[in-house]
């Protein structure tokens, strides 16, 4: 079946540092893939999406490249802020019935003065 | 555009009692979901609903949860009788179809404890 691979947390680091949170899948056929962000009780808010390989999804300085041959979709960003701060969840919609979608099991990233 | 509306915030009640949870979708999304998050993991879908017909409700555990959209557009999670396992985060999600391109739309969710 399918599953999500995300690094675990917690992810201290200094504001402005670089970020990276390592995400790998296992799926059959071509997932989209998610990156989804959950601040301290609140639900899910989408981060950013890649539809096909060699997609790459942005928002608010965020990043992260579809690779099929690698079976990653890695989150970056260049420079971190305190408001940062939250739990990122990687995620895959299969090409099955549905879309569920499948989630690793979050990233806790505390972003520090 | 009004969000995921979800209702109680917060529920405890004993082990096992009954609990209803509530859900109102973005307007005009056909397709709805409720996740469970258990503390430190990620959310698992419990049921998906298609307008008012379920496409997947594997991972339901029958014998005690239930839910219905019989209009096709709020919904209701029921657990009868809870146990202490059933502690988690209950969210509910909306996408406008069904399709593995659609993002999903996510409720601030129901906080569950079971004393």
């Amino acid at each position: 079946g399918n599953s999500v691979t995300q690094m675990e947390g917690p992810v201290t680091l200094s504001e402005e540092a670089f970020l990276t949170i390592n995400c790998t899948y296992t799926a059959t056929g071509y997932p989209s893939l998610f990156w989804y962000v959950q601040y301290p009780g609140e639900g899910l808010q989408l981060l950013l999406k890649a539809t096909k390989a060699d997609d790459k999804g942005s928002n608010k300085g965020f990043e992260a490249t579809y690779r099929k041959e690698t079976t990653s979709f890695h989150l970056e960003k260049g420079s971190v802020q305190v408001s940062d701060s939250a739990v990122y969840f990687c995620a895959l919609s299969g090409t099955g019935g549905g879309n569920k979608l499948t989630f690793g099991t979050g990233t806790q990233l505390k972003v520090e003065l | 555009e009004a969000g995921v509306a979800q209702s109680p915030r917060y529920k405890i009640i004993e082990k096992r009692q009954s609990v209803a949870f509530w859900c109102n979708p973005i307007s005009g999304h056909a397709t709805l979901y409720w996740y469970q998050q258990i503390l430190g993991q990620g959310p698992k879908l419990l049921i998906q609903f298609q307008n008012n017909g379920v496409v997947d409700d594997s991972q339901l555990p029958k014998d005690r949860f239930s839910a219905e959209r019989l209009k096709g557009v709020d919904s209701t999670l029921k657990i009868q009788p809870a146990k202490l396992e059933d502690s988690a985060v209950y969210l509910c999600a909306s996408s406008p179809q069904t399709g593995k391109d659609q993002p999903q739309h996510f409720g601030d969710g129901t906080r569950l404890s079971i004393l």
